[in-house]
């Protein structure tokens, strides 16, 4: 079966640290998003690419947070430096948009990355 | 007002109840709807699609009601296995399809 893989599953670090956490989408997705899930907000988007280009990331807090994707079979999500308020569930999705067409493709979620900042 | 609201129980059923839950959403150019299913701890999977002539599979009914903006989820003879939080998502056109999702909503099946 294919899947996304995310990794670390989880991650406790400290105040100020930098935390990197990766994502491999399926193979031959053009898609890929990354989301934060808390009790309080849900799932937030934070970033989305296609083709590997960034389409999206208003959501993600630009001085401390960047999302790239180096090639397509991975994809990052950096924060530094690290605060409590970011201790969340990360999640990394992937799909496949064929252009012009209306998106009827379903979205593919990795297990998500647990991370915790004291 | 959020892009995608849904209410966020929880919903507390007996096994073989109906429930339903509903989901609005405030973009009118929204074009594709789903709802996913997410159980404790674990990612979100795709339940099923959305289709403005409404379909089901199964125990699950979904629609779909452009005019007054919102989607909905029927699920018949729950069991205790339907206990999860279900998300509503929605997807808008334009440059690109941005992906919305609700804040899901609970259900706990009960004995």
């Amino acid at each position: 079966d294919a899947r996304v893989t995310q990794t670390p599953r989880h991650k406790v670090t400290e105040m100020g640290q930098e935390v990197t956490m990766r994502c491999q989408p399926i193979l031959g997705h053009n898609t890929v998003f990354w989301y934060r899930q808390t009790m309080m907000q849900g799932l937030e988007l934070l970033a989305y690419f296609r083709n590997r280009a960034p389409l999206d990331d208003s959501g993600m807090p630009k001085d401390r947070f960047s999302a790239e994707m180096p090639d397509a079979t991975l994809a990052t999500l950096k924060i530094q430096p690290s605060e409590p308020r970011d201790s969340a569930v990360y999640f990394c999705a992937s799909g496949l948009v064929l252009g012009g067409r209306p998106w009827d493709e379903k979205l593919f979620f990795g297990s998500g990355t647990q991370l915790s900042v004291l | 007002r959020k892009e995608v609201e849904q209410d966020p129980g929880p919903f507390n059923v007996p096994e073989g109840a109906t429930v339903a839950f509903n989901c609005t959403y405030s973009n009118s150019a929204s074009q594709s709807f789903f709802w996913y299913r997410q159980d404790c701890r674990k990612e979100p999977k795709l339940l099923m699609s959305v289709y403005s002539s409404g379909n089901e599979d199964g125990r699950f009914t979904a629609q779909l009601n452009r005019a007054s903006q919102y989607i909905s989820l029927l699920i018949r003879d729950s069991k205790l296995s339907d206990s999860a939080t279900y998300l509503c998502v929605v997807m808008n056109s334009g440059g690109y399809q941005k992906v919305t999702f609700g804040t899901g909503t609970k259900l706990q099946v009960i004995p």
